[in-house]
């Protein structure tokens, strides 16, 4: 098993630009994250999903849209880039939701916005 | 809202004992996660606690008193490799976690 993989490992982007964070995972969990991680702080949750067809917010949502057409893919849009989404970015994923699920993540992406 | 709380950095000396505290104030509690993170990787699962007490697990422990709002993180026999960051996580069926402590361990 690959585990959580996510695409690319690193990306710099211009004001304003559009991009797309992939992420899969091949251990048929239910339930995907992603969260942003700035440099001397927790991880913080952008979206989240427990299931395919269905996601709902997390704590830092605003500029950022989520999608999830299949269980394996959970893919992230940025579609107005700004320097505040400076940011490292982790998907994970887990079996169930949190209690007593571990979330396993992926290497994540380093996202520069200049 | 949540609220929680781990010392930014601790240092200790190979083969010592160090303690990584945190203290949580959150809307919800179902248990609480330790993570670790080396850097410029994702973080691992290390530990989970729901009930109050000690779990341990090979040269690491994990302690939580739900009561006081307070969980321990304690690693025995400090090994070079265990220099990283230790991220707490409240599990309020989404995690929030803390800042992260960094731990120097030095020859």
């Amino acid at each position: 098993n690959a585990g959580v993989t996510q695409t690319p490992k690193f990306r710099i982007l211009k004001i304003g630009q559009s991009m797309t964070l992939q992420c899969a995972q091949d251990m048929n969990h239910n339930y995907m994250y992603w969260y942003r991680q700035d440099p001397g702080m927790g991880l913080k949750l952008i979206y989240y999903s427990v299931g395919a067809g269905i996601t709902d917010k997390g704590e830092v949502p605003n500029g950022y849209n989520v999608s999830r057409s299949t269980t394996e893919d959970f893919p992230l849009r940025l579609e107005l880039a700004a320097p505040s989404q400076t940011s490292v970015y982790f998907c994970a994923s887990s079996y169930g939701l949190a209690s007593y699920n571990e979330q396993f993540f992926g290497p994540g992406t380093r996202l520069t916005v200049l | 809202g949540q609220n929680i709380d781990q010392p930014t950095e601790m240092t200790a000396t190979e083969g010592a004992i160090v303690q990584i505290n945190c203290t949580y104030q959150t809307s919800g509690f179902n248990g609480l996660f330790w993570y670790q993170q080396h850097a410029g990787e994702a973080p691992t699962f290390l530990s989970y606690n729901v009930l109050d007490g000690l779990e341990e697990k090979g040269r690491f422990s994990s302690f939580l008193s739900r009561s006081k709002g307070y969980s321990y993180l304690l690693l025995k026999e400090l090994q070079m490799k265990d220099s990283a960051s230790y991220l707490c996580a409240v599990d309020d069926y989404k995690l929030s976690f803390g800042a992260g402590t960094t731990v120097t361990v030095r020859a």
